[in-house]
């Protein structure tokens, strides 16, 4: 069965510093990997997606995240922090086993501090 | 392209009435949706899986009696909350799933947030 751990519940960073959001997962087959930002009371945006090309993926606002298999992670990074990323991030792996469910982690909060 | 819609965005209800909530791929066919459900300053967590022409496959613990969903077209599954109480009030979240892909990415909806009073 698929899974995914968010390792952090919090993150917080001062503007301008890196950015640095932990996933790990589990998966029977070759997983796709999804981040998504979720803004308050907002739907969600994609930001990134591996779906088994290139393991090192550049997505929207200046994130990206690389899949390492021996790992089992696909850490999301941003090497400089902006106000307007604060927000909760979802990591999301979903496989061919139960009909290409995507299961979501549990959630990060990314504080920005000024 | 792969844009989906959802209908209502906001609804507020009485308790003991039932809602419907309409999920929309505007621009693909999507064989397959799914409908999830966010409380608070939680995760999603998917409900069940909606299949085109048939029943859908809800997730343990999810009362299909309570949850009625309706997948009649390749453009439009509906999410009809029966006989809805305080407690139903959540973020109801559905996502399609884009036919001929060979992978899989859900395209997610901007959600639907039901009030319970």
């Amino acid at each position: 069965a698929q899974s995914v751990t968010q390792l952090d519940s919090h993150v917080s960073v001062s503007e301008g510093t890196p950015v640095l959001l932990r996933c790990n997962y589990s998966s029977s087959y070759s997983p796709s990997l999804f981040w998504y930002v979720q803004h308050p009371n907002k739907g969600l945006q994609l930001l990134l997606k591996y779906t088994s090309a290139a393991t090192l993926v550049k997505g929207i606002n200046g994130f990206e995240a690389e899949f390492k298999k021996s790992e089992t992670s696909f850490h999301l990074t941003k090497p400089s922090a902006h106000m307007s990323d604060a927000a909760e991030y979802f990591c999301v792996v979903s496989d061919r086993t139960g009909g290409f469910k995507a299961i979501f982690g549990a959630g990060t909060r990314l504080f920005v501090k000024a | 392209g792969a844009v989906v819609s959802q209908h209502p965005s906001w609804v507020i209800c009485k308790s003991g009435t039932s809602v419907k909530i309409e999920c929309r791929s505007l621009d693909f066919q999507a064989t397959t949706m799914f409908w999830y459900r966010q409380f608070p300053k939680q995760s999603l967590m998917l409900m069940a899986t909606s299949n085109e022409g048939s029943k859908a496959t809800y997730e343990q613990g999810v009362e299909k009696d309570k949850f009625l969903i309706n997948h009649a077209s390749l453009t439009l599954s509906t999410l009809t909350v029966t006989s809805a109480h305080p407690e139903d009030s959540s973020f109801y979240i559905c996502s399609a799933s884009r036919d001929g892909l060979s992978y899989n990415e859900q395209f997610f909806g901007p959600g639907t947030r039901l009030t319970v009073l």
